[in-house]
């Protein structure tokens, strides 16, 4: 079956320690996602990537980090500068341009203490 | 620049009760609309999607919503709903203009009651 795996689903850390949180996609899509969800705030933007070693910041990129190195793979670091760095984090993927629907994998919870 | 406004955020019904979620936007040209599906703890999962055409969009679960653009607006709706149903609801807008920026709202809470 095609779709979008995130791990782990849980993560906890002590604060000013780096985190990576992977995702992977088989859907062969073109473009990535990373998103960060708190409570009431819906879904804001982190980093995008259209192609193979290019991506592009979001809105709330500072704190994070992104590599896209396989068209498959898009991991998320959470570096210690990240001021508020517990929430959910969704990663998705879409086929290409124009942002048709998107796919979304089941979420990794971070929790930072 | 665009933006989602979802009007409530939380939505409590009786079990096979009719249901609106409602949902405006704002763009200065034409957008996609979308409305997801989460559950607890999971990632979102897609209801339906207008990108042109009918106005009337039907979706998976029972679920349609109409395209308003006069009114720019893009209500969820469900004759019947069921305890699975609960659920949170986002709406989402992509504008024509190409790039990859989804909006998305705050998201609805839809609670059923027995």
């Amino acid at each position: 079956d095609g779709g979008i795996t995130q791990s782990p689903k849980y993560l906890f850390r002590k604060e000013g320690q780096n985190v990576t949180l992977s995702c992977e996609q088989n859907l062969n899509h073109d473009a990535m996602y990373w998103y960060r969800q708190d409570p009431g705030q819906g879904l804001r933007l982190i980093y995008y990537s259209q192609i193979v070693n290019d991506f592009q910041k979001g809105d709330i990129a500072e704190g994070y980090s992104v590599s896209r190195e396989k068209k498959e793979s898009f991991p998320l670091t959470v570096t210690s500068a990240q001021k508020n760095p517990t929430a959910f984090y969704l990663c998705a993927s879409s086929i290409g341009q124009f942002s048709y629907e998107q796919y979304f994998g089941p979420g990794t919870r971070l929790t930072v203490t | 620049a665009q933006s989602v406004t979802q009007l409530d955020s939380q939505v409590p019904v009786f079990e096979e009760a009719p249901v609106e979620l409602r949902c405006n936007y704002s763009s200065s040209v034409s957008v996609y609309l979308f409305w997801y599906v989460q559950y607890p703890n999971q990632g979102l999962q897609l209801l339906l999607k207008y990108l042109s055409g009918s106005t009337l969009v039907k979706g998976i679960n029972g679920f349609e919503a109409e395209f308003n653009k006069s009114q720019t607006s893009f209500h969820l709706r469900k004759p019947s709903v069921h305890i699975s149903d609960t659920a949170e609801y986002f709406c989402a807008v992509s504008e024509h203009t190409g790039g990859f920026k989804t909006i998305f709202g705050a998201g609805t809470r839809l609670f059923v009651k027995a």
